[in-house]
């Protein structure tokens, strides 16, 4: 089954405690992004991957890292987590290609104390 | 900076009714206009549109772009209870697609 896969879903954690988010598709996308969903603020883009070893940054990448160094898997990294990061993430895919279409896992819902 | 704003933020109707929603956007280089339907969970693909005036439809959803006056609207008719959810507008605004988010419309469909 074609897919996007987040690990952990669900994760409370303390101010500057060091974690990983991992994300993985098996669809063999090129294209990779993570997003924050908050309250009245939508989804926002924190940081994407255009391939492998090519990352940039979105608009909110303050406090977070990622990294690309295979094709299926974009770790999102909070080195020192605060606690205005508590939000739900998402990570996404989508073929290189004429469809915009994003794939979608299924969310961590991180809270930060 | 690209902006994507939703209208209404939220409303409820009774079941069978009919709903619009509207997503207007002010983009630098504009590709296409996405509509996502998000229930408690990860958001899924409803519609994409590239071209004005050429309806998208899928059962009792349907959407169409106006890249004139810069908007789209999403239509549901004969609503159910199943249709209740937020529906996400994104415009793809460069080469690689990135989506920038409306934040969205919260539909609660009533028995």
């Amino acid at each position: 089954e074609a897919q996007v896969t987040q690990n952990p879903r669900y994760l409370i954690t303390v101010t500057g405690k060091k974690l990983t988010v991992t994300c993985s598709q098996n669809m063999n996308h090129e294209y990779m992004s993570w997003y924050r969903q908050d309250p009245g603020l939508g989804l926002r883009q924190i940081y994407y991957s255009m391939n492998v070893e090519v990352t940039d940054k979105g608009d909110v990448p303050e406090g977070y890292k990622v990294s690309r160094k295979e094709k299926r898997n974009f770790p999102l990294i909070l080195e020192s987590p605060s606690p205005n990061q508590t939000s739900l993430y998402f990570c996404a895919s989508r073929a290189e290609g004429v469809s915009y279409e994003q794939y979608f896992g299924p969310g961590t819902r991180l809270t930060v104390t | 900076e690209d902006k994507v704003v939703q209208s209404p933020l939220s409303l409820v109707v009774h079941e069978g009714d009919t709903v619009t929603l509207n997503c207007s956007y002010e983009v630098t280089n504009f590709r296409s206009l996405l509509w996502y339907k998000q229930e408690k969970k990860a958001p899924t693909f409803l519609f994409m549109l590239t071209s004005s005036g050429i309806e998208k439809k899928s059962g009792r959803l349907s959407s169409i772009l106006d890249k004139k006056e810069l908007f789209s609207i999403l239509n549901i008719t004969a609503t159910q209870t199943g249709d209740s959810a937020v529906y996400l507008c994104a415009v793809a605004a460069d080469s690689w697609g990135k989506l920038q988010f409306g934040a969205g419309t919260q539909v609660v469909v009533t028995p």
